[in-house]
């Protein structure tokens, strides 16, 4: 039963330039959420996918970006990529129950280094 | 006030020990809680979630809720130092989003 899987492993941009993640979500999961955990922080919830619709989104400007797609893979884009976008990006796969999602199982993560 | 508080530590203690990791939400309608693990460079690990008051207990390790006291905690019986990683208290608010603590840092000593 494959887990959660995330590309890239690391990523290095510069300032300016854009990024896409990528995400599949473990088998028999329909929920996709993304965070963002900074250096000696708890992971920040970014925004949530369910039915390739945003359901819930975070303090996150408009430059983070999401889209999920039929086979529930998602990815996060980011625009104009500032220095302090450099952080951990992490996927987490759930399966909505009862419009509540369910427990969140965390992908390895993106490192994302913006110079 | 932070939604979700943790104590950073780090909290040291000796192998076979019992470790004992505390934290607090703001969110009285928080509908569920989860304990994950993280060590270091890698993504977090989920070690149990918990529903409602009481204890739950899975191997060596105990979750506690206290709803009325917003207090959540987890107990690690005799602690190895392969426990030794960030313990992120995570509480899901009921609007789909986990909102997590900062970690306490857990150091298990041979």
């Amino acid at each position: 039963d494959a887990g959660v899987t995330q590309s890239p492993t690391h990523l290095i941009k510069t300032r300016g330039q854009q990024v896409t993640l990528r995400c599949s979500p473990k088998s028999g999961h329909d929920t996709v959420s993304w965070y963002q955990q900074a250096l000696g922080q708890g992971p920040q919830f970014i925004f949530q996918y369910y039915e390739e619709e945003e359901r819930q989104r975070g303090n996150f400007p408009d430059r983070f970006s999401g889209h999920q797609f039929p086979n529930y893979s998602s990815e996060l884009n980011v625009n104009a990529l500032l220095l302090g976008d450099s952080a951990l990006y992490l996927c987490a796969s759930s399966l909505f129950y009862s419009g509540v999602a369910d427990t969140q199982y965390f992908g390895p993560g993106t490192r994302l280094t913006v110079l | 006030q932070k939604e979700v508080e943790q104590n950073s530590g780090p909290l040291s203690v000796p192998e076979g020990a019992i470790a004992s990791l505390n934290c607090t939400y703001s969110d009285r309608g928080s509908q569920s809680f989860f304990w994950y693990r993280q060590y270091s460079g890698k993504s977090p690990e989920l070690i149990m979630s918990i529903y409602s008051n009481g204890d739950k207990e899975d191997g060596r390790f105990t979750a506690q809720l206290n709803k009325a006291s917003q207090y959540v905690s987890l107990l690690i019986r005799d602690s190895q130092p392969s426990d030794s990683a960030t313990y992120l208290c995570a509480v899901n608010t009921g609007f789909q989003k986990l909102v997590f603590g900062t970690g306490t840092r857990l150091l298990v000593s041979p």
